[in-house]
């Protein structure tokens, strides 16, 4: 049972849009902690995607992109392409545990 | 450029321990905090804790704690991680991977490329 919660699986064909959730409490993303998301292509290390909530790191497409609002967190991925199959984690900070925490990731199947 | 190499696999028997390693270059290590994850086969990334290579203080996930210790190496710029009285159940992945911190959470920027740990008699 992860403390942060993400759909098991989304999907969307080429081109389409497609969101992931993100959904924590008031001991961490409501406690204003940073939302921080990762892919992770099967066989490889995670690779770090989005951090700060919205901030895309060099290299990373403008495709994807975060947002966080109160207890929950979500990121967008627009121009859905077949190479964006893989499983996607959020990650924050628990106050009351002092630990890092991890969703349970979602997969996400190109049509 | 950054890069974070680890040990490689290992086979391991239940009660045994296991101490995985990670070698950085391409910065100043003693700069950034360490975190090492672990994900079980099928499953999701899981936090174990997380190491200052300066000073070497650490903080370990409650799950872990009393079986789990991090230590650093800051000659050789290496990061270590011993596990000990091992289960089959932490047959996994093990990675670390480098902090940096934006606001008020740290996030992960680079990581080494996992060590598989296989706990099986």
């Amino acid at each position: 049972q992860s403390v942060l919660t993400q759909p098991p699986s989304v999907s969307g064909a080429p081109g389409q849009r497609v969101t992931i959730s993100c959904t924590g409490s008031s001991s961490n993303i409501g406690a204003g902690y940073d939302v921080h998301w990762y892919q992770q292509v099967p066989g490889t290390a995670p690779k770090l995607l989005i951090y700060g909530n919205n901030n895309r790191p060099s290299g990373v497409p403008d495709r994807f992109s975060g947002s966080k609002s109160g207890t929950s967190a979500s990121m967008a991925i627009t121009g859905l392409q077949a190479e964006d199959e893989a499983d996607y984690y959020c990650q924050s900070y628990d106050s009351p545990l002092s630990d890092w925490v991890f969703g349970g990731g979602t997969k996400l199947t190109v049509l | 450029q950054v890069q974070l190499v680890q040990s490689g696999a290992e086979v391991k028997k239940p009660g045994a321990s296991v101490k995985v390693s990670c070698k950085a270059s391409g910065y100043t290590f003693t700069s950034y905090y360490f975190h090492w994850v672990r994900q079980a086969p099928g499953q999701g990334l899981d936090w174990m804790g997380i190491i200052n290579p300066s000073g070497g203080s650490t903080r370990y996930a409650q799950k872990f704690q009393g079986r789990v210790t991090m230590t650093t190496d800051t000659s050789t710029s290496t990061l270590y991680m011993e596990l000990i009285s091992l289960k089959s159940e932490d047959t996994a992945i093990y990675y670390c991977a480098r902090v940096r911190y934006y606001e008020s959470t740290g996030y992960n920027d680079y990581w080494g490329q996992g060590t598989l740990v296989t706990v099986s008699s």
